[in-house]
């Protein structure tokens, strides 16, 4: 089983507005990604966890507030959101870390209005 | 930073043929993966490559990782409709070479469409 799973599928929110964002992935991978995707473009990375402690911060603003609650989860927290942050947001996650392969999560598609 | 350029950009697809995309870099890398997505979806993993010169086939898929390690080819044979979509390859730096931990460079993407 190589599932990661994302929820919700769709969110739309204000610029005012406090959501999260939900991954979950039982596969006993012990890195997470947080990844965000604009139209026609590759994934951005965002952040990584390893090991439920964050290892990379890609210098995401701090509307963006990621939480890893225990080795299966991952949790995105939004705040304060811009326009130009609507995107697909995937989730991945990998064995370890090191030169690991990548399961993507079949995103959430966020529109800020 | 490392670049992956990927190649060709688009191309259209008749139902039978053979279709065959590379990425190419100016440095090294440790590993070698290519990726689907559908619009709207998540990039789904087709082949994964950790050695260099390994040649790896899933079903109608084969790719394989550079002998100097800085490009993968990635071949579909007798293409079908459902294999319309966009693919990634995506490489992984080693540490001394700019790359951090778990961090994939993506090439832009190949975007398979049918011909008309």
């Amino acid at each position: 089983d190589t599932e990661v799973t994302q929820t919700p599928k769709h969110l739309v929110m204000g610029m005012t507005n406090k959501k999260s964002l939900k991954c979950e992935q039982h596969m006993g991978h012990r890195a997470m990604y947080w990844y965000k995707q604009k139209a026609k473009k590759p994934p951005e990375l965002m952040f990584v966890y390893s090991y439920e402690k964050l290892s990379i911060n890609e210098s995401v603003p701090s509307r963006f507030s990621p939480e890893c609650p225990n080795s299966s989860l991952l949790n995105l927290h939004l705040h304060a959101l811009q326009p130009e942050d609507s995107a697909l947001y995937l989730c991945a996650s990998s064995p370890r870390l090191v030169v690991d392969t990548q399961y993507f999560g079949p995103g959430t598609r966020l529109t800020v209005l | 930073g490392q670049q992956l350029n990927q190649s060709p950009q688009s191309m259209f697809i008749q139902e039978g043929e053979d279709v065959s995309m590379n990425c190419t870099s100016s440095s090294i890398f440790n590993t070698w993966l290519w990726y689907k997505q559908d619009p709207g979806e998540g990039p789904v993993l087709l082949i994964a490559l950790y050695k260099a010169g390994e040649l790896t086939s899933n079903g109608r898929l084969t790719a394989q990782f550079g002998i100097t390690r800085k490009d993968s080819f990635l071949n579909i044979s007798a293409s079908i409709p459902s294999d319309v979509g966009i693919y990634f390859c995506a490489g992984q730096p080693p540490m001394n070479y700019g790359g951090s931990q778990g961090n994939l460079i993506f090439g832009k993407g190949t975007k398979l469409s049918v011909k008309p």
